[in-house]
């Protein structure tokens, strides 16, 4: 079965200090990842992809996430937090077109930046 | 590029009435969109998958009698709540895609709120 685990419901870390928010997955196949942002009463925001090429992926904003596929992990990354990034972030994983390239979304994990 | 339009952006009608949700692809040609379900503090739970002219395919447990879903072309996509009671009261989103290979984008939602 394929799924998502997003270790941390919540996170606090101060503006100007990194930012770690983890994913871990499990899948049959070679899975697609995404990492989204939803900020309030938004929908969601595509940051990153990961779709079997360059293990290390950067995205918008500042972010990245590695690929560690013995880990199965696709941990989100900042090296400087801004207020600007506090908000809801979502890790996905797609299977690919056997199961119809269905989404499955993590808990999510609510990213406080303290002033 | 890849904008997703969703309107109207909050919605409250009376109990027992219809509401209809617009998901629209403004540049490029969505052949699958999706609508989810949002409940506060939760992550987004997928109500159904439609394709370009077909029939949609609802997840287990969501009513299709309840929640209509139209594709009729390749740039918009329905969903219409009907004879809508408090419970269906939530946070709906769509998100589209014009390849099953490639990350979804997102509406920025509909907040239904039924009195």
């Amino acid at each position: 079965a394929q799924s998502v685990t997003q270790l941390d419901s919540h996170v606090s870390v101060s503006e100007g200090t990194p930012v770690l928010l983890r994913c871990n997955y499990s899948s049959s196949y070679s899975p697609s990842l995404f990492w989204y942002v939803q900020h309030p009463n938004k929908g969601l925001q595509l940051l990153l992809k990961y779709t079997s090429a360059a293990t290390l992926v950067k995205g918008i904003n500042g972010f990245e996430a590695e690929f560690k596929k013995s880990e199965t992990s696709f941990h989100l990354t900042k090296p400087s937090a801004h207020m600007s990034d506090a908000a809801e972030y979502f890790c996905v994983v797609s299977d690919g077109p056997d199961t119809g390239n269905q989404f499955y979304f993590g808990t999510g994990t609510s990213l406080t930046v303290i002033p | 590029g890849a904008v997703v339009s969703q309107h109207p952006s909050w919605v409250i009608c009376k109990s027992g009435t219809s509401v209809k949700i617009e998901c629209r692809s403004l540049d490029f040609q969505a052949t699958t969109m999706f609508w989810y379900r949002q409940f506060p503090k939760q992550s987004l739970m997928l109500m159904a998958t439609s394709n370009e002219g077909s029939k949609a395919t609802y997840e287990q447990g969501v009513e299709k009698d309840k929640f209509l879903i139209n594709h009729a072309s390749l740039t918009l996509s329905t969903l219409t709540v009907t004879s809508a009671h408090p419970e269906d009261s939530s946070f709906y989103i769509c998100s589209a895609t014009f390849r099953t290979d490639q990350p979804q984008h997102f509406g920025d939602g509909t907040r239904l709120s039924i009195l």
